[in-house]
């Protein structure tokens, strides 16, 4: 089975701008999480979805948004960039109670 | 709330030592625990899952409710064991873990030839 698939790998912006970046899940997981992984916080928990349905939300503000479409693939999206938002952004697809995680993406806000 | 505390930030042992990397957790329903590893360069993977019992790559954990503890072992580590390892925990309800998995904030471990 082909793992998970998030693009693009690397991205940098400016702050005030927005982007969106993707999740492709292993076939037939229907669960996507998202984390925000930074040297000083750690890896933190975005939300997750399932079925095209937010199952459940961390502690961020409304600026991180993200959505599930019919194949379970899944978009985030951060609005009005900060440069505190320069982290590196994991996607995990569930099967079995298990999360496989992708490469992620790198996200510079300048 | 759930936390997951790894009080090692660096861990370094020599080849052939055992290892024991320590997590504690607090949540108040039914947990399902977790181990993650993180080779340098490579994507985050899943190591241990309490529920199963197995032993993966020479590596044991045993969930402890009483001390809400998960603690990483392995008797004899090799240098290919070098790796970030994060201890995450997971609500489960009805033995449906939910994909919310709350992470400690890593163990580096070194281990010298």
């Amino acid at each position: 089975k082909a793992g998970v698939t998030q693009t693009p790998r690397y991205l940098i912006k400016t702050r005030g701008q927005q982007v969106t970046l993707s999740c492709s899940p292993i076939s037939g997981h229907r669960s996507v999480s998202w984390y925000q992984q930074t040297p000083g916080q750690g890896l933190q928990f975005l939300f997750e979805y399932f079925s095209e349905t937010q199952r459940n939300k961390g502690n961020f503000p409304g600026r991180f948004s993200g959505r599930q479409f019919s194949n379970s693939r899944s978009e985030m999206n951060v609005s009005t960039l900060e440069l505190g938002d320069s982290a590196l952004y994991l996607c995990a697809s569930s099967g079995w109670g298990e999360q496989y995680f992708g490469p992620g993406t790198r996200l510079t806000v300048t | 709330a759930q936390r997951v505390t790894q009080p090692e930030k660096l861990l370094s042992v020599f080849k052939g030592a055992p290892v024991e990397l320590k997590c504690n957790y607090s949540y108040s329903g039914s947990p399902e625990l977790f181990w993650y590893v993180q080779y340098s360069r490579q994507r985050l993977q899943l190591l241990l899952r309490h529920i199963s019992r197995e032993s993966i790559k020479g590596f044991t954990a045993d969930l402890n409710k009483g001390e809400t503890s998960f603690h990483l072992k392995k008797p004899f580590a090799q240098e290919e064991d070098s790796a970030m390892y994060y201890c995450a925990l997971s609500g489960s309800i009805g033995g449906t873990s939910y994909g919310k998995l709350t992470f400690g904030q890593g163990t580096i471990l070194t281990v010298h030839p």
